[in-house]
């Protein structure tokens, strides 16, 4: 597609349920990166994929934290029995081999 | 590990001023360094990166960031501000053998009419 392009905009959900975020890269693009963005933050790495392999997911906070890319171009961010702290932007990035990051518009979710 | 520090959280100037952020990192060798803009409602936009060479890099929209070794510097400049540039900006660093960048925690600019 032409940007990076990632649903829902806007999660509400309640504690303990579990919630998927689905990013969709620019199609030229190999890697992929997930961050999460607390409110008066910058946003802190989760994980990266390069096509479908996974090589670093050392930002992830917990196991309740997974992200998947099966095909290698779209990817799904999910959390499972989300707690209040889960509340956040996630940005999904897609990147060339030139390094630089293009970020979509990001996902808010809000956990009650 | 790497870090990157904003000192500054909110800035404020009139528009046709000058501007400068600032952006300090700590790592041991040279990094991979990024200025990004963080418009509300949209995605985080490259302004302009730094990999190896001219230390005086020029960016989108008029921006120019200088990087200075010898004070872990990469700040931010535009001789002129508009309005249109209010917004967050993000300094970020990446090093070699790793792709995850890091960011700071942002600079908020209010531009005054």
């Amino acid at each position: 597609g032409a940007g990076v392009s990632q649903s829902p905009r806007y999660k509400v959900t309640k504690r303990g349920q579990d919630v998927t975020l689905r990013c969709d890269p620019i199609s030229s693009h190999a890697t992929l990166y997930w961050y999460q963005q607390a409110l008066g933050q910058g946003p802190e790495f989760l994980t990266y994929f390069n096509y479908e392999a996974q090589p670093d997911k050392s930002g992830l906070p917990s196991d309740r934290f997974s992200a998947e890319r099966p095909e290698g171009s779209i990817s799904t961010l999910t959390i499972q029995r989300t707690e209040q702290r889960d509340s956040a932007m996630y940005r999904c990035a897609s990147s060339p081999s030139t390094g630089e990051l293009f970020f979509g518009e990001g996902s808010r979710l809000t956990v009650l | 590990a790497q870090s990157v520090t904003q000192p500054d959280i909110h800035i404020t100037v009139s528009e046709g001023a000058s501007l400068e952020l600032r952006c300090n990192y700590s790592y041991g060798a040279t990094p991979y360094l990024f200025w990004y803009v963080q418009s509300p409602g949209q995605g985080l936009q490259l302004l302009l990166k730094y990999f190896s060479g001219d230390t005086l890099v020029q960016g989108i929209k008029g921006f120019e960031a200088e990087f200075k070794r010898s004070q872990s510097s990469f700040n931010l400049r535009k001789p002129s501000v508009h309005w249109s540039d209010a917004a967050e900006y993000f300094c970020a660093v990446g090093v070699t053998g790793r792709r995850a960048l890091t960011f700071g925690s942002g600079t908020r600019l209010q531009v005054q009419p």
